[in-house]
């Protein structure tokens, strides 16, 4: 079957650097999506990988090891409004999306 | 900016009516595509469509059909709403793409709250 695992939750400091961590096995591979959502509200795009190595955008990178089926999404000098779910989604080879349950990141002052 | 609409954020039904939800968007997206969102499960997907009176069944169609008679129109019926459809509902589109290297993300509509007594 197709899987897509993220922890359940973080806290982090205001200021401070997360990591939050999506491992897949999916029928094959076609990239692998980002998306932040806050409480109450719709999913919004973050960051796209389809090719290994880091992307980096602003405060927020994104990592991938297509050999390791391993992703990671990484916020710098988190700030309060970086408090909702991110969610990992994968794109398989019939070009649909699987998505994680998310990761809700809490950020405390 | 892409925008998506949904016809309703709250909606409140009784077991057994019809129930009819909306979603339109304006980038001239070839697919659209209804979620579900319940906690602690990721989206699951209930139908998409890549082209006008196309439908395609995603994870879970039970219970539920859709129709698309125009491209920027997608909606989402549930014949005879059941308690167990109490749900956010999410609405997606976005350009059609076969290739790896094209982002082709999914723009979301902002949700409707579904609650079924």
């Amino acid at each position: 079957g197709q899987n897509i695992d993220q922890p359940t939750e973080m806290t982090a400091t205001e200021g401070a650097i997360v990591q939050i961590n999506c491992t897949y096995q999916t029928s094959g591979f076609n990239g692998l999506f980002w998306y932040q959502q806050h409480a109450g509200e719709a999913p919004t795009f973050l960051s796209y990988n389809v090719l290994d190595g880091l992307e980096e955008k602003g405060r927020f990178s994104s990592f991938l090891s297509r050999s390791k089926g391993y992703s990671y999404l990484l916020l710098k000098e988190l700030q309060m409004k970086d408090s909702a779910s991110y969610l990992c989604a994968v794109r398989d080879s019939n070009y649909q999306l699987i998505w994680g349950a998310g990761t809700k990141l809490i950020i405390k002052p | 900016d892409v925008k998506v609409t949904q016809s309703s954020r709250y909606l409140v039904k009784r077991t057994g009516e019809k129930v009819f939800l909306e979603c339109v968007q304006d980038m001239d997206h070839e697919n659209m595509f209804w979620y579900r969102q319940d906690p602690g499960l990721g989206l699951r997907l209930i139908y998409f469509s890549y082209d006008v009176k196309m439908k395609e069944k995603g994870d879970i169609p039970e219970g539920y059909s859709v129709s698309r008679e125009k491209k920027e129109r997608f909606s989402l019926i549930l014949e005879s709403a059941s308690t167990n459809q109490t749900s956010m509902y999410l609405c997606a589109s976005s350009f059609w793409g076969s290739e790896s290297s094209s982002y082709n993300e999914q723009f979301f509509g902002p949700g409707t709250r579904l609650t079924v007594l």
